[in-house]
């Protein structure tokens, strides 16, 4: 079963910071929190991941609740090649839990 | 580097035929892991290999579902006989712990059961 919820979808305009939130109330304090996008016709790509510090990469950046019960993904510069599926996933146990994502719709 | 290959990418079959699906893994990664991805949902684990090993196939269908990795290295996925609820993506994946378990997924195959 998913442990994670999100939002089933989202618009943001082209440009824009792309928000994306998830909770996931139940984790526990060894899982890490994981980020992956699934363009259509196509297998899941990493994004990013983080257990308690907000973290930053070159395609995203990751901000974690200090509690651990809630996360958002943000996309700073949102382009039409950002629109995708956003999972949000739990680790633990060498186990990855995804969801049923957020379709993210990127418009002009 | 060559990421996941997967084949084929579309598979059309009748019930009760058999089919296999065939991964090739990032070269290094011990882990891999073969998902079921069914329409509008997130990927679920059907099973789950270090190096040769099966170590969770607690979610693969037993009775009809069968996989291998015989050399710890490419990996094959059986379906025998399909229903037409197992049409579905079928998607692999490898991973290490250099990576930091990060998963690298193949394009998936797309299989329809008629």
């Amino acid at each position: 079963d998913a442990k994670t919820t999100q939002p089933t979808s989202m618009d943001c305009a082209e440009g824009r910071a792309a928000n994306l939130p998830c909770n996931h109330s139940t984790i526990s304090g060894n899982e890490y929190v994981y980020w992956y996008r699934q363009i259509h016709s196509q297998g899941p790509q990493y994004i990013i991941h983080g257990l308690k510090n907000n973290e930053t990469n070159e395609m995203a950046s990751l901000i974690i609740t200090e509690d651990r019960k809630s996360s958002t993904l943000i996309l700073p510069h949102a382009t039409l090649r950002d629109t995708a599926v956003y999972y949000c996933t739990e680790y633990n146990f060498n186990k990855f839990y995804f969801g049923s994502g957020t379709k993210l719709n990127v418009k002009p | 580097e060559a990421g996941v290959v997967q084949s084929p990418r579309y598979k059309i079959i009748e019930k009760k035929q058999p089919v296999a699906f065939w991964c090739n893994p990032i070269s290094g990664h011990n882990t891999l892991y073969w998902y079921r991805q069914n329409l509008g949902q997130g990927p679920e684990l059907l099973i789950r290999y270090e190096n040769e090993e099966a170590v969770d196939d607690s979610q693969l269908p037993k009775d009809r579902f069968s996989a291998e990795r015989l050399k710890g290295v490419d990996s094959t996925l059986k379906i025998q006989p399909a229903e037409l609820g197992d049409s579905a993506v079928y998607l692999c994946a490898s991973s290490n712990h250099a990576t930091n378990e990060k998963l690298f997924f193949g394009s998936g195959t797309q299989l329809s059961v008629l």
